[in-house]
């Protein structure tokens, strides 16, 4: 069974920094491209970055980029994304996701994890 | 405003057949191959109904059918059911540096 479990969010100020994790299990982890998909309170999905299963490629939303950078280490089965210069409306729930077919679709999602930025 | 375009909401009654429409309104979208559909029912996470237009993963209902014609994709959901009741969001992939879009989202409401 695929589990995707995702960490590590919280409360902090703008400005600040945070590291995100998914520990992935049930499926050949290495060979999947991951994704980051962000949901603002109330508001819609927003793709925010995804890495080959190599990790040799990383791709990011223009809102993110230069700020967050996704990795992944295929021996720990672990996606993270670091997240610098943290604003206000960057805070949303956080999902993990694998892909297929590339990095355009997302079969399997973890159950998100909440990024609070405020003063 | 996403550049794919979706009704705010959509309702139907049990039994019922509904269509949810994606449109392409920017010329960020080219080629609009790589056309999806989540369902996210409240607090919980997406889920995957439709991929590469009109495929469906395994385990979803057969009630569920994707198609796409010129700038729109649409997801059809057949024999209504209350469980169908969700936010649905179409995705596509992007000619600009944003390599992946999703729409505004659809609430279905199940009359």
């Amino acid at each position: 069974e695929v589990q995707l479990l995702e960490s590590g969010g919280g409360l902090l100020q703008p400005g600040g920094s945070l590291r995100l994790s998914c520990a992935a299990s049930g499926f050949a982890f290495s060979s999947y491209a991951m994704t980051w998909v962000r949901q603002a309170p109330g508001k819609g999905l927003e793709w925010v970055s995804a890495i080959i299963g190599s990790g040799g490629s990383t791709y990011y939303a223009d809102s993110v980029k230069g700020r967050f950078t996704i990795s992944r280490d295929n021996s720990k089965n672990t996606l993270y994304l670091q997240m610098n210069s943290l604003r206000a409306d960057d805070t949303a729930v956080y999902y993990c996701a694998k892909a297929i077919l590339g990095i355009y679709f997302f079969d399997y999602w973890g159950q998100g994890t909440l990024v609070t930025v405020s003063s | 405003q996403s550049a794919l375009t979706q009704p705010a909401s959509v309702s139907g009654s049990p039994g019922q057949s509904i269509t949810i429409s994606c449109t392409a309104t920017s010329s960020d979208i080219v080629g609009y191959n790589y056309v999806s559909w989540y369902q996210q029912h409240p607090g919980k996470a997406p889920k995957l109904m439709i991929y590469d237009v009109n495929r469906r993963p395994s385990g979803v209902s057969n009630r569920f059918s994707g198609s796409k014609s010129g700038n729109t994709a649409s997801l059809t959901i057949s024999g209504l059911q209350a469980e169908d009741e969700a936010d649905y969001y179409c995705s596509s992939e992007t000619s600009i540096s944003t390599f992946v879009l999703f729409g505004g989202g659809t609430k279905l409401t199940v009359l």
